[in-house]
């Protein structure tokens, strides 16, 4: 089976900078992806890894490690537009299914 | 491009009635992916389809969920009898073959049933 673990929800300050975590356990994986999801609107495709390494996409960067089956989206200068929830989502090769977790809310506070 | 679009945006019907959900994907995507979205189970996959053949609908429900794609513009998602427990926003997603495209999702449709 698959399963990702992230946590429910993450608190940060505007200006600072704050990371959101993500476990996974697959039989498969091709790639780690984040998405972003404001209140009332639709996932919106982020990053994705397929190496290790760091992902840098201006404000955001996505970390990868597929030894240790763990990634990190990092994001910079919070804005309080940032306020969403983030997903990290694997994609697995045999069947090119995306499995999501199950969200990060962040929270921003002025 | 004008993205996935689906139709409609919110839905609201009574119980026992069948609810018609459309989708379009974007044009050039292999993929067409049906979620189910809600606070309890977060992003559901029921099913997915890969050049309009469907490939899993392991995660379709029930019985009385069922998913069409008769051409590569246009897919359904149809529940009938619905019940309110059915309840959720759906998104229909599509995606090209390569990892790093990521899904592009459409608005999703608001459904209650009542």
């Amino acid at each position: 089976g698959q399963s990702l673990e992230q946590p429910s929800e993450v608190t940060a300050v505007e200006g600072a900078i704050v990371q959101i975590n993500c476990t996974y356990q697959t039989s498969g994986f091709y790639g780690l992806s984040w998405y972003q999801q404001h209140d009332g609107g639709a996932p919106t495709f982020l990053s994705y890894n397929g190496l290790d390494g760091l992902e840098e996409t201006g404000r955001f960067s996505s970390f990868l490690s597929r030894s240790d089956s763990y990634g990190y989206l990092l994001l910079q200068e919070l804005q309080m537009k940032d306020s969403a929830s983030y997903f990290c989502a694997v994609r697995d090769p045999r069947d090119d299914k995306i499995i999501f977790g199950k969200g990060t809310r962040l929270h921003i506070l002025p | 491009d004008a993205g996935v679009i689906q139709s409609p945006r919110h839905e609201v019907t009574e119980m026992g009635q069948e609810v018609t959900l459309r989708c379009k994907p974007i044009s050039g995507h292999d993929y067409l992916f049906w979620y189910r979205q809600t606070m309890m189970r977060g992003l559901e996959l029921l099913i997915y389809f890969n050049n309009n053949v469907p490939i899993d609908d392991s995660g379709m429900p029930e019985d009385r969920f069922s998913a069409k794609m008769p051409n590569a513009s246009f897919s359904t998602l149809k529940i009938q009898p619905s019940e309110p427990r059915d309840s959720a926003v759906y998104f229909c997603a599509s995606s090209p073959r390569t990892p790093r495209g990521g899904y592009t999702f459409g608005s999703g449709t608001r459904l209650t049933v009542v």
